[in-house]
């Protein structure tokens, strides 16, 4: 059964420009959710997904946003891009039932300079 | 104050050696995570909790309801324990709230 699947592994782009980062669940799992991991402030929730609805949002400025398609799979945008959104970005997916807690993918190393 | 708080920040070990970690928190849980982070950011879940206990392999995790408490063991602890070990807390469907994470290194 493949696992969590994030794309891409790096990126390194420029402040002001936006960026899109990519989740496919585990088969099967209709919620994805997004966090954000940085040295000083650790782990951090997003947004999660389920069923192409957004359920719950953290406490990130409008630049940040999502979406989840017909298949489960995921997308995260962030706009105008700031030194301090250099970061890990780590996505779960997770079961209806939740039986077996989340899945993370290996993440997304976003460098903005 | 976090809502959730992780002791000790920093674990040193002889291989062998029991280990706990302890986590605190403040709000209302639908459930407990532990999670493993090794150096490259992986993450791996090791338990779900919403009551009593439970153990997978070496690996032993506990949860106090009532208390708002819940530790993690590792008995005999080896060198690829070394990792860091983070308690989250699941509120609202499937929204993660954070501790700060237990670094662990474990010597031969």
């Amino acid at each position: 059964k493949a696992g969590v699947t994030q794309t891409p592994r790096y990126l390194i782009k420029t402040r002001g420009q936006q960026v899109t980062l990519s989740c496919s669940p585990i088969s099967g799992h209709r919620s994805v959710s997004w966090y954000q991991q940085t040295p000083g402030q650790g782990l951090q929730f997003l947004f999660e997904y389920f069923s192409e609805t957004q359920r719950n949002k953290g406490n990130f400025p409008g630049r940040f946003s999502g979406r989840q398609f017909s298949n489960s799979r995921s997308e995260m945008n962030v706009s105008t891009l700031e030194l301090g959104d250099s970061a890990l970005y780590l996505c779960a997916s997770s079961s209806p039932d939740r039986a077996y807690g989340y899945t993370f993918g290996s993440g997304t190393r976003l460098t903005v300079v | 104050k976090n809502e959730v708080e992780q002791s000790p920040q920093n674990l040193t070990a002889q291989e062998g050696e029991f280990i706990t970690i302890n986590c605190s928190y403040s709000v209302g849980i639908s459930a407990l995570h532990w999670l493993q982070q090794h150096p490259g950011g992986g993450i791996v879940s090791l338990f779900m909790l919403s009551s009593g206990k439970k153990k997978h392999g070496r690996l032993i995790a506990t949860i106090n309801i009532q208390e708002k408490h819940s530790s993690l063991h590792i008995t005999a602890s080896h060198p690829r324990d070394s990792a860091v070990y983070i308690c989250a807390v699941q509120i609202n469907t499937d929204k993660l709230i954070f501790g700060t994470g237990t670094r662990l290194q474990v010597f031969p």
